[in-house]
């Protein structure tokens, strides 16, 4: 039981480069989320998905984009990344109705 | 909007209680939450309350709610090096999301 697991660890891209981050959950939970971690800012939310199917925006969603594959998989792809981009990023899970959100132990992202 | 709020720092003994305060703002939550992250390291969920509770205790930890101020704190009891770490308070409320505060770092020294 692996729990919440985010590839890649570590990632440095080029300005204007694109790519997707991956999240998987093996607990069988019906949501989703990918937060992004700045320093003094804390944990903001980009986008949700409450279930298979469904994706919402959270508080900053601008040059994001997500896709819930299935139950298990929920990736997040940056299509033309920027400096502003460089962060920590997380994906968490949770099951419907249940109280406990579990975070993977993300990915380091640097725009240069 | 909701927002939850932290003081940025503390520092203590090891052998002291550390206690960790935040507020929030959103009278319909649900669960507040406290996670624990070491550096570079993910987040750990520590431990919840629901939000009909006033207190629940788990080992060193014990939490307090009061619900009519938005007030939660985290008390760790005999607080050791290993526990030196950012805290994060989240409320969620509604639907799904969970809104985190900015993290309080805690530093234990010897």
């Amino acid at each position: 039981n692996a729990g919440v697991t985010q590839t890649p660890k570590f990632q440095v891209l080029k300005t204007g480069q694109s790519m997707t981050l991956q999240c998987a959950q093996d607990m069988n939970h019906n949501s989703m989320y990918w937060y992004r971690q700045d320093p003094g800012m804390g944990l903001r939310l980009i986008y949700y998905s409450a279930s298979e199917g469904t994706t919402d925006k959270g508080e900053v969603p601008n040059g994001y984009n997500v896709s819930r594959l299935n139950k298990r998989e929920f990736s997040l792809r940056l299509e033309s990344a920027a400096p502003s981009q460089t962060s920590v990023y997380f994906c968490a899970s949770r099951l419907q109705g249940g109280a406990e959100a579990f975070f993977g132990q993300g990915t380091r992202l640097t725009v240069v | 909007g909701e927002d939850v709020e932290q003081s940025l720092f503390l520092s203590v003994r090891e052998g002291d209680s550390s206690v960790i305060n935040c507020t929030y703002t959103d009278s319909s939550s649900t669960y507040l939450y406290w996670y624990k992250q070491e550096p570079g390291a993910g987040l750990q969920l520590l431990t919840y309350i629901f939000s009909n509770m006033d207190m629940k205790q788990d080992q060193r930890l014990t939490v307090l709610l009061n619900k009519k101020d938005k007030h939660l704190s985290l008390r760790i009891a005999d607080t050791q090096t290993g526990d030196s770490a950012i805290y994060f308070c989240a409320e969620r409320s509604g639907y799904s999301t969970l809104t985190f505060g900015k993290g309080t770092m805690l530093l234990v020294s010897p």
